[in-house]
């Protein structure tokens, strides 16, 4: 079990350029999830996989943002147009798909700042 | 519908002192709940788990017990340490809910 692994773990970009993170979950899990945290903030949630299928998206989330996990494997998460607002940590987590097993394994997470 | 309370913090203690942050929740039939711990500039670790009720969860010398007649999950740990310095957040799964509900988190400073 190496974890979950997020690349970069930092970025730092100008306002108005694209930016993508990669998640690489632990190999048995087949559940996903992407959250945003800010200074002093719980995790909010953003989008999350079973598999490759995205079954759910946050209603927050600007039409920007854009998440794929194309082999059910790793993910990546793009945010296109970055704003100042965008900057925080987003962490990646997975799971077991098994009943009884629910909890959420994260990754260290990558800091975006935008300036 | 589901929702964890935590303690506001931050909550100060000297070395060695006890501890203990409140938690507790509003859900519909048997959670599972955790307790995850989130150092400066990390992500979140898991620190302990309960998935029914009194089930003690430990790990590390913090203990929560799952009590469904207060709906709490209170961590407890003995004697805190310098490195017990971190944000701590309590948070409730169900098989039959994708998400985990999160409580706000309450920041631990202990100072030697």
């Amino acid at each position: 079990d190496t974890g979950v692994s997020q690349d970069p773990r930092h970025k730092i970009t100008k306002r108005g350029q694209n930016v993508t993170f990669r998640c690489d979950p632990i190999s048995e899990h087949n559940r996903l999830y992407w959250y945003r945290q800010t200074l002093g903030q719980g995790p909010e949630f953003l989008t999350y996989f079973q598999n490759e299928a995205q079954l759910e998206k946050s209603r927050l989330l600007s039409d920007r943002f854009s998440a794929e996990r194309p082999k059910g494997s790793f993910s990546t998460l793009e945010i296109q147009r970055t704003e100042q607002g965008d900057s925080a940590m987003y962490l990646c987590a997975s799971r077991y798909g098994l009943a009884g097993r629910n909890e959420q394994f994260f990754g260290p997470g990558t800091r975006l700042t935008v300036l | 519908g589901n929702s964890v309370t935590q303690m506001e913090g931050p909550v100060t203690l000297s070395e060695e002192a006890f501890l203990t942050i409140n938690c507790t929740y509003t859900a519909t039939g048997y959670p599972s709940l955790f307790w995850y711990v989130q150092y400066p500039g990390e992500g979140l670790q898991l620190l302990l788990k309960a998935t029914k009720a009194d089930d003690k969860g430990s790990n590390k010398g913090f203990e929560a017990t799952y009590r469904k007649e207060t709906t709490s999950f209170h961590l407890e740990k003995g004697s805190v340490q310098v490195s017990d310095s971190a944000v701590y957040f309590c948070a409730l799964g169900r098989d039959s809910n994708y998400q985990l509900i999160w409580g706000a988190g309450t920041k631990l400073i202990i100072k030697p």
